[in-house]
């Protein structure tokens, strides 16, 4: 079967640091997608790992451990902006998504 | 400008009655998507294209037909629309790279 977790909510300050674990069961593995989605509007990318380790990039970084099934993103100097749901989604080949629930973060002053 | 369409944005219809939404892309991709968001389950996967006249089903196919009869256009189709259709559907398109991936604006469907 195809599992995905993630918290569905956390709240965080306003220049603080968060971090949005994910964890994966799925029946192939290509690499971890994370994509950040405003209320009502599209998905947009994020990251993607294929290889384990941390990958930064600006303000966001994103982590993957194949052998573990995991992988966080972590968002640093929080801003009001960033409120918003993250999206895990794990590529389980021939272009098959599988994506968990949604973590909706809301960031406060 | 990249750009992927969808329309209608919203469309409120009734149980059995056809319908179609559109979506269209300006970037010449060969994978083209069609997801469903629904709360508590997330995005879904309807369909995926991966070329003209190549299409394969995703998690959820039940009740969608779809057609990629040009390389910009992968239509979503309804026959006979019910309410557990009602949904937030997305069409995605990308080029291999995972960077490349775009979502289109969205479809609000509400079946009654």
């Amino acid at each position: 079967g195809q599992n995905i977790d993630q918290p569905t909510e956390m709240t965080a300050t306003e220049g603080a640091i968060v971090q949005i674990n994910c964890t994966y069961q799925t029946s192939g593995f290509n690499g971890l997608f994370w994509y950040q989605q405003h209320a009502g509007e599209a998905p947009t990318f994020l990251s993607y790992n294929v290889l384990d380790g941390l990958e930064e990039k600006g303000r966001f970084s994103s982590f993957l451990s194949r052998s573990k099934g995991y992988s966080y993103l972590l968002l640093k100097e929080l801003q009001m902006k960033d409120s918003a749901s993250y999206l895990c989604a794990a590529n389980t080949g021939f272009q098959k998504l599988v994506f968990g629930t949604g973590t909706r973060l809301l960031v406060s002053p | 400008e990249a750009q992927v369409t969808q329309n209608p944005r919203y469309l409120i219809t009734v149980t059995g009655k056809k319908l179609t939404v559109t979506c269209s892309q300006n970037m010449n991709h060969e994978y083209m998507s069609w997801y469903r968001q629904d709360p508590g389950l997330g995005l879904r996967q309807i369909y995926y294209s991966m070329n003209v006249e190549v299409t394969d089903k995703g998690d959820v196919p039940e009740g969608y037909k779809v057609s990629r009869k040009e390389k910009r256009n992968f239509p979503l189709i309804l026959e006979s629309p019910s309410p557990n259709q009602t949904s937030l559907y997305f069409c995605a398109t990308h080029q291999g790279g995972p960077d490349t991936q775009y979502f289109g604006p969205g479809t609000r469907l509400t079946v009654l």
